[in-house]
């Protein structure tokens, strides 16, 4: 079956210092990978989508020179949380999709930060 | 921008009754809609999607979509209560994108 796997699962980090997180598709051919932050009150926010052969595209708020995204070949891609606040706590979610399927999500990345 | 919005906020039901979840959409080139499922502690999980207007049934769970009304709708018939969990609608546009706006869930309680 097609699985996501996210690690690390959880993570602390100082203020200001910065974290990356992967994810692996597992089963399928992740040809779209979106990575999502989750808020402690369970709202989602789309951060960025990455599409094979199309440029990483980030939504309002978030930036290419804040949240990096690598997204090599079509099992992997990782995000880098640079500079790390408090208001960047949240479970990062990635969700990886083949052509016509549903979006697979991993566990998370659960970010803290003190 | 897409908003999706999900009600209630949360609900309750006895064992063996009947769910129902809301959800609107705002944007009226959306194709394709999604319930996912979220366990505590876990990533969400897709129960079922839905392209076409009219119901859609898997098993006890049957969607409903009124796309001239904005309006996605979830139904679980005789909740077990392993169905408790946050329930979200999700939207999206394209079939070969990953881009997904999720309304801000449901908390679905079922007591034995």
């Amino acid at each position: 079956g097609a699985l996501v796997y996210q690690y690390p699962r959880r993570t602390i980090c100082k203020s200001g210092t910065s974290m990356r997180m992967e994810c692996q598709a597992v089963g399928f051919q992740a040809t779209s990978v979106a990575w999502y932050r989750q808020s402690p009150q369970k709202t989602f926010e789309l951060i960025a989508l990455s599409t094979v052969n199309s440029a990483i595209k980030y939504e309002q708020n978030f930036t290419q020179e804040k949240f990096p995204i690598s997204h090599p070949n079509l099992s992997f891609s990782s995000m880098t949380v640079l500079n790390a606040y408090l208001e960047d706590r949240g479970l990062y979610l990635c969700g990886a999709r083949a052509p016509d399927t549903e979006v697979f999500f991993g566990k998370g990345t659960r970010l803290t930060v003190v | 921008q897409q908003k999706v919005q999900q009600s209630p906020e949360s609900l309750i039901v006895p064992e063996g009754g009947m769910a129902s979840l809301n959800c609107t959409f705002s944007d009226r080139n959306s194709q394709y809609f999604w319930w996912y499922r979220q366990h505590s502690g876990e990533g969400p999980k897709a129960l079922m999607s839905i392209f076409s207007n009219g119901d859609k049934k898997e098993g006890r769970f049957t969607a409903h979509l009124n796309k001239a009304s904005l309006h996605v709708s979830l139904h679980i018939k005789d909740s077990q209560p392993s169905d408790s969990a946050l329930y979200f609608c999700a939207v999206g546009k394209g079939t070969n994108t990953g881009k997904l706006t999720f309304g801000d869930g449901t908390v679905l309680t079922v007591k034995p």
